[in-house]
């Protein structure tokens, strides 16, 4: 069955960097793009960026632009989402999500990772 | 932005009864729409997508309708394992953004 596993919570300092995992399994990694999503505390989802598991190709949300690199690596059918210059507004649950064809909706999700920001 | 709007933010229901939820679209979207249920703890889970078509595995209890700017989701007889934060999205023209979500509680 196709699952989508990330990796644990992390506490960071503001300034700071995260990189969050999300490994997938039961299905072939290069054929779904892979979504990074996240949930701040009362907050709707917010959409972050997405990654073509094929080719690498990347598209950011303007709101994180400059901030998030989103990168995969085929071999371990794993995708990975990095946020720099934390600051308090980053804390929240990071969700990868895969795109069932190219653009369309989320069919899988992780379960969630929450990232803390805080002095 | 495709900005969506749902309603009620909560909605009291008892077992049994019929549920409808309301999404909203700031522009058209076509029927590039998908409903999501999540509990607690758990992850978000596909209900409906292209506004009307149930994901596979998903009771008959769910339905989805409406195309442009105005959705609904219904739950017809609710099950206890339905009360939950439901969710609608948009996917339009490689954009993705969500509504705030409606939490089903028991009445």
């Amino acid at each position: 069955q196709v699952q989508l596993v990330q990796s644990g919570a992390e506490v960071k300092k503001p300034g700071a960097s995260v990189k969050v995992s999300c490994k997938a399994s039961g299905y072939t990694f290069t054929r779904y793009m892979i979504h990074w999503v996240r949930q701040a505390p009362g907050q709707r989802l917010e959409w972050m960026g997405w990654v073509d598991t094929r080719n690498g190709n990347t598209e950011y949300s303007q709101e994180f632009q400059g901030r998030v690199t989103i990168t995969r690596d085929t071999s371990a059918s794993t995708a990975y989402m990095q946020l720099s210059s934390l600051r308090s507004e980053d804390t929240a649950v990071y969700f990868c999500a895969r795109d069932w064809s190219s653009g369309w909706f989320f069919d899988f999700w992780g379960q969630g990772t929450l990232v803390t920001v805080s002095s | 932005e495709v900005v969506m709007t749902q309603s009620p933010a909560t909605l009291s229901v008892s077992p049994g009864e019929r549920a409808t939820l309301s999404c909203r679209a700031s522009q058209s979207v076509s029927s590039k729409v998908a409903w999501y249920q999540q509990k607690p703890g758990q992850t978000p889970r596909l209900l409906i997508y292209g506004a009307s078509t149930r994901a596979t595995g998903i009771p008959d209890r769910f339905s989805g309708s409406g195309s442009g700017t105005e959705f609904s989701l219904t739950i017809s007889s609710l099950q206890s394992e339905d009360f939950a934060v439901y969710f609608c999205q948009q996917y339009n023209n490689w954009s993705w953004t969500f509504g705030q979500g409606t939490k089903v509680e028991i009445k």
